[in-house]
């Protein structure tokens, strides 16, 4: 089963609003979540890195404004995309390490939340 | 920087078939080398690693090997099913920073 679960997995939302996307581990506490975007036929492309208790390292070219991420707890990590617009559209996948991971770079993957902005 | 390359798809096969997916990567270091496996509807799930030069990943009867010498992890598979169509990825690893991922390959396995 899953081990990394994403809600909501799909959301279509109006220009200009709030859509806000969770990440939780589950069965496990991951101090670090990692934030991708993916664009159709494209790779998945890391947008930040989210660290429990402390602020999120955004990747350069990321609007820090627009993507907040909060890690409010060791199975939380949450993405909101503010103030939404049409070329925010995109899947959006979150993925965390394993505590006790044996290989650096093996990671749990959520599903993706599909955002779409009219 | 780091980058992965993988070959463009979709690749469509009939059951039975062989399969192989070129990747080729650039980095600096030493990465660890991943195939990462999308199924419709799922995230994605690790199929096979290797972690230094010549190392053979393997699972489900999929192989890679890390072949320093061309900066290449080839994923092959001497017979795939219907079930192995899905979008596969691969992906590098260097240090403490997240994965480098290449662009995802679709696979459609007919029956």
């Amino acid at each position: 089963g899953a081990v990394v679960s994403q809600h909501p997995s799909w959301v279509i939302c109006k220009s200009g609003t709030s859509v806000k996307i969770e990440c939780r581990s589950l069965d496990f506490q991951a101090t670090t979540m990692f934030w991708y975007r993916q664009f159709p036929k494209q790779s998945l492309m890391l947008m930040a890195t989210s660290n429990e208790g402390s602020k999120a390292t955004y990747e350069q070219g990321v609007e820090k404004d627009k993507f907040l991420i909060n890690h409010a707890s060791l199975t939380l990590s949450t993405l909101t995309v503010t103030s939404a617009h049409p070329e925010d559209s995109s899947f959006y996948i979150c993925s965390a390490p394993p505590r006790a991971s044996g290989t650096p770079g093996e990671l749990f993957f959520g599903e993706g939340s599909r955002l779409t902005v009219l | 920087g780091n980058s992965v390359t993988q070959m463009e798809g979709p690749v469509t096969l009939s059951e039975e078939a062989f399969l192989t997916i070129n990747c080729t990567y650039t980095a600096t270091g030493y990465p660890s080398l991943f195939w990462y496996v999308q199924y419709p509807g799922e995230g994605l799930q690790l199929l096979l690693k290797a972690t230094k030069a010549d190392d053979k990943g393997s699972n489900k009867g999929f192989e890679a090997t890390y072949r320093k010498e061309t900066t290449s992890f080839h994923l092959e598979k001497g017979s795939v099913q219907v079930s192995d169509s899905a979008v596969y990825f691969c992906a590098l690893h260097t240090g403490r920073r997240a994965l480098t991922f290449g662009s995802g390959t679709r696979l459609q396995v007919q029956p």
